[in-house]
């Protein structure tokens, strides 16, 4: 089992849609949860974090944190075509290593 | 404020070789961890410092190793390249361990032929 999936992509929107992502979780743990985004040939980009239970929203970009479920989700809002990216999931449960899900694509379409 | 940096920023070796990537983190970051990106995965885990000494290792050969100087940036070396080598080398910076925000460097796009 990977300690961290995320569902399988590509995931392709309509422009002023919202995008849904969403990650599960192995180690019960985890502590810390993270959302990256990635445009292709770059580096990944830290957009949210979320520790504890409930939702937690940035501008268009809401996590949402189910610890019993094991579940992280991020929604985009009001989608627009620089959303289209490949996010990633992250999740510590120690102090020194992150362990990501291998990325879902957004696609979104004007 | 300087973002993470990470030289240099494509890298082309040969099989057999030995290759040095150096990262310098956030001003007042203590932290710096290395990761590997293979294309259509998410970054894999080889180290993590944290004022100068090593806090942890991922799955990674010893062919991969790492050092922290006391400015608090990073150099990762691997010895004897291998094709399966070739990746996106990402350099992350924190503040302390992973209960923090990490950010990225632009990474080191590594070619081994």
């Amino acid at each position: 089992q990977k300690e961290v999936e995320q569902n399988s992509g590509p995931l392709s929107v309509p422009e002023g849609a919202i995008a849904s992502l969403n990650c599960t979780y192995s180690d019960r743990g985890s502590q810390s949860f993270f959302w990256y985004r990635q445009y292709s040939g770059k580096s990944p980009e830290l957009i949210m974090s979320i520790y504890s239970n409930g939702d937690k929203e940035d501008g268009r970009f809401t996590a949402q944190l189910n610890k019993a479920s094991q579940y992280v989700s991020l929604l985009i809002r009001d989608s627009q075509p620089s959303d289209s990216a490949t996010y990633l999931c992250a999740v510590s449960s120690n102090d020194y290593k992150l362990s990501f899900g291998a990325g879902t694509t957004v696609t979104v379409r004007a | 404020d300087a973002g993470v940096t990470q030289s240099p920023t494509h890298l082309i070796k040969t099989r057999g070789q030995q290759v040095t990537l150096r990262c310098s983190p956030i001003s007042g970051h203590k932290s710096v961890s290395w990761y590997q990106q293979v294309l259509g995965q998410g970054p894999q885990f080889i180290f993590q410092y944290y004022e100068k000494e090593e806090r942890g290792r991922g799955n990674f050969p010893d062919r991969f190793s790492a050092r922290q100087f006391p400015n608090y940036s990073s150099e990762l070396n691997v010895n004897a390249l291998l094709l399966g080598d070739s990746a996106l080398y990402l350099c992350a910076s924190s503040q302390g361990g992973f209960t923090t925000e990490a950010f990225f460097g632009q990474g080191t796009r590594l070619t081994v032929v």
